[in-house]
């Protein structure tokens, strides 16, 4: 069963506006929760990881919202430029289990000028 | 530039061939995974290696089987290729051996194409 769920599987915004990707897990042990950036032909590259012990973790115009009690997490990218245009995989780890990262399956993000 | 390597790129061959997909870490990195990724699966963990050691194993098939060698490269094999194991292979690798503690860093990936 897919131990992460993402959502919206694509997504088009206009330059300048906020991209808003969800993500949801039930497993209670994960602890550890990344995002990756994927370009055509290119391997996923992480680009910002958050734990459960805060809220919010930000790194330039890319913010991950995390709500421990509604396991649920969210990429929010402010001011999207046409190169923001990727695929995002959210993925979740835990402490104790199986010893990899569980992918969502993956936003298509388009940004319009 | 993660600083994981992968060859080849690309890699056509016949069903019920047997291939052979090479990966090399990050300098320093001890940890090698390896992902499936296809348009229908998403990225699929299938297996990961420590310091030249098994540590843990996911939605591998028994027809494919890797292996970490003592300068740390990592070899994935294939071996009776099928249609549907067409797909893209990543390598990513980490400094420590919890997926949940250290950082992967992916490789540019092999495109295998089954034909």
């Amino acid at each position: 069963q897919q131990q992460v769920k993402q959502s919206p599987q694509s997504l088009i915004v206009q330059k300048g506006g906020i991209s808003i990707i969800n993500c949801a897990y039930e497993n209670t042990a994960f602890d550890y929760f990344p995002w990756y950036q994927q370009f055509p032909g290119k391997g996923p590259a992480l680009l910002i990881a958050i734990r459960p012990d805060v809220s919010e973790k930000k790194e330039g115009r890319f913010t991950i919202s995390f709500n421990k009690s509604a396991k649920q997490f969210s990429l929010h990218i402010m001011d999207s430029q046409p190169g923001d245009s990727a695929t995002y995989f959210c993925a979740a780890s835990g402490l104790w289990g199986a010893n990899n990262l569980f992918f969502g399956t993956g936003t298509r993000l388009t940004v319009i000028p | 530039d993660s600083g994981v390597t992968q060859t080849p790129k690309h890699l056509i061959t016949a069903t019920g061939q047997r291939v052979t997909l090479r990966c090399s870490p990050r300098s320093g990195d001890l940890s090698v995974y390896w992902y499936q990724q296809s348009l229908d699966q998403g990225l699929q963990f299938l297996i990961q290696y420590y310091n030249g050691e098994e540590r843990a194993k996911g939605n591998i098939l028994e027809r494919f089987s890797a292996q970490q060698f003592p300068d740390l490269h990592s070899e994935l094999n294939l071996s009776s290729l099928e249609l549907g194991d067409s797909a893209l292979y990543f390598c990513a690798s980490s400094k420590g051996h919890r997926a949940s503690s250290y950082e992967q860093y992916f490789g540019p990936g092999t495109r295998l194409t089954v034909t």
